[in-house]
C-alpha cells in the first residue's frame, strides 16, 4: 500500500508561474525524495531531503520537509512547458533496510505555453 | 551502460503464458529494485537485492511472482500463469548505496495480458 497522499492530484498553470505540490505521508522516516516522470517514461530524480533537513533547493526546485506534520512541498519556480510531467513522492522508511520507497498518487502537473 | 535499461520495453501476454522481464542496472550499483506501477497510479514496491542477496520481497503480489539477481548484477523478474491483473508498467531501479541514497529508474517494461 501506498504511504504517501499528494495534493492536488492535478494541477494546470501557466508559463512562468510557480507550482507547489504538497506529501503527506505516515510513518518516521530516513529521507524523503521526489521524481517526475515524464508520460511512459520512467522516474527521474529531483532531489532527496534527509530527515534531519527542513529545506532544500536545487535550480527552480525548493523543498521543504516538516517531520512534525510528516508533511513535504515541492515548489517549482518559474515554470516552463517542459516541466509538464507526474510528481512523485517517496520516502525512504525509517524501519527500512536498503533503502526501498514507499510512493505517493502523484501530482499530475501541467504547464500551459 | 549509462542508465538502467530494461528488456524488453512491451510485452503482450495471453493469460496463463509466463514472462520474463529483464533489468540491467548501472554498473557496480550494489541495490536493485524492482516497482509495479498501474496506470494512473504510483509505483508499488515488489522486492529488493543487495548485491546477489534477495532481502525483501514482501511486495511480491503471490507466488506466482518470482525475482533473482544470481550474480549480483542483471536481475530477472518473472511472473508464472500471467493474469489479466498482473497488466502494468514494471519499473526497476538500482542505487549506489544501501541509505539515503537516490534511485535510477529504467524506462520500464510496459505488460499487458489478454
Amino acid at each position: 500500500s501506498q504511504q504517501g497522499e499528494e495534493d492536488p492530484q492535478a494541477l494546470s498553470i501557466q508559463e512562468g508561474e510557480n507550482a507547489t505540490m504538497n506529501c503527506s505521508y505516515k510513518t518516521s522516516i530516513n529521507n524523503l525524495q521526489w521524481y517526475r516522470q515524464n508520460s511512459g517514461r520512467g522516474l527521474v530524480h529531483l532531489i532527496l531531503i534527509r530527515s534531519n533537513e527542513r529545506e532544500k533547493h536545487s535550480g527552480r526546485l525548493r523543498v521543504t520537509l516538516d517531520t512534525s506534520k510528516k508533511s513535504s512541498s515541492l515548489l517549482i519556480t518559474a515554470s516552463r512547458a517542459a516541466d509538464t510531467a507526474s510528481y512523485f513522492c517517496a520516502t525512504d522508511a525509517f524501519y527500512n533496510q536498503g533503502g526501498k520507497l514507499i510512493f505517493g498518487q502523484g501530482t499530475e502537473l501541467s504547464v500551459k505555453p | 551502460g549509462a542508465g538502467v535499461s530494461q528488456s524488453p520495453r512491451y510485452k503482450v501476454a495471453k493469460r496463463g503464458q509466463d514472462v520474463a522481464l529483464r533489468c540491467d542496472p548501472i554498473s557496480g550499483h550494489v541495490s536493485l529494485f524492482w516497482y509495479q506501477q498501474a496506470l494512473g497510479q504510483g509505483p508499488e514496491f515488489l522486492t529488493y537485492f543487495q548485491n546477489e542477496a534477495q532481502l525483501d520481497k514482501s511486495g511480491l503480489p503471490s507466488d506466482r511472482f518470482f525475482a533473482e539477481r544470481p550474480e549480483g548484477s542483471v536481475s530477472t523478474l518473472k511472473i508464472q500463469r500471467t493474469q489479466q491483473e498482473d497488466s502494468a508498467v514494471y519499473l526497476c531501479a538500482s542505487s549506489q548505496r544501501f541509505l539515503n541514497t537516490e534511485a535510477f529508474f529504467g524506462q520500464g517494461t510496459r505488460l499487458t495480458v489478454v
